[in-house]
């Protein structure tokens, strides 16, 4: 089993780029969520899914668009990325839908937006 | 507000133990998680605790007082491998995660 993978791990974008960060899980899980991780904060919450083709908004969701085409690829999108976007993005899985369950996480994927 | 409170860092020496403190004011309460997050890697489970009271997992605990809004993650006999931030993350009425800055911990021989 290779968990939950992300891909890319690392980029660097020019503001006004676009991009999609990728994750897929193998463990046959319901959720997936992704989070963003800022120095001195909390992990946010971004977008997740409770299912294929169901998505909701999390704490900040502005500047993002997810897609879950499967149960076990849930992707990220930057349409137009700006510099308060830099940051490290951690894509998760949990077996029970919402967040009663652990949580499985990707190794993160560092952005930067110049 | 939401509201999760932990130190920045901590210092401890190897072979010791150490108490790392979180408390939370949240809107609901339906358990609170501790992860170890390695630098530069994914935070990785390690506790739950939705009742009042002392959990134990091997050289690690956690501790749980719903009623003082409080937690602690206690870790015995300290290895350098436990250098690490550890994330305490409340589950709140509406069933979502709230975390907190974390606590960088650091080993010294």
């Amino acid at each position: 089993n290779a968990g939950v993978t992300q891909t890319p791990k690392f980029q660097v974008l020019k503001t006004g780029q676009s991009m999609t960060l990728q994750c897929a899980q193998d463990m046959n899980h319901e959720y997936m969520s992704w989070y963003r991780q800022d120095p001195g904060m909390g992990l946010r919450l971004i977008h997740y899914s409770v299912g294929a083709g169901i998505t909701d908004q999390g704490e900040v969701p502005n500047g993002y668009n997810v897609s879950r085409l499967n149960k076990r690829e849930f992707s990220l999108r930057l349409e137009s990325a700006a510099p308060s976007q830099t940051s490290v993005y951690f894509c998760a899985s949990s077996y029970l839908a919402g967040e009663v369950d652990e949580q499985y996480f990707g190794p993160g994927t560092r952005l930067t937006v110049t | 507000g939401q509201n999760i409170d932990q130190p920045t860092e901590m210092t401890a020496t190897e072979g010791a133990i150490v108490q790392i403190n979180c408390t939370y004011q949240t809107s609901g309460f339906n358990g609170l998680f501790w992860y170890q997050q390695h630098a530069g890697e994914a935070p990785t489970f390690l506790s739950y605790n939705v009742l009042d009271g002392l959990e134990e997992k091997g050289r690690f605990s956690s501790f749980l007082s719903r009623s003082k809004g409080y937690s602690y993650l206690l870790l015995k006999e300290l290895q350098m491998k436990d250098s690490a931030s550890y994330l305490c993350a409340v589950l709140d009425s509406n069933y979502q995660l709230i975390w907190g800055a974390g606590t960088k911990l650091i080993i010294k021989p």
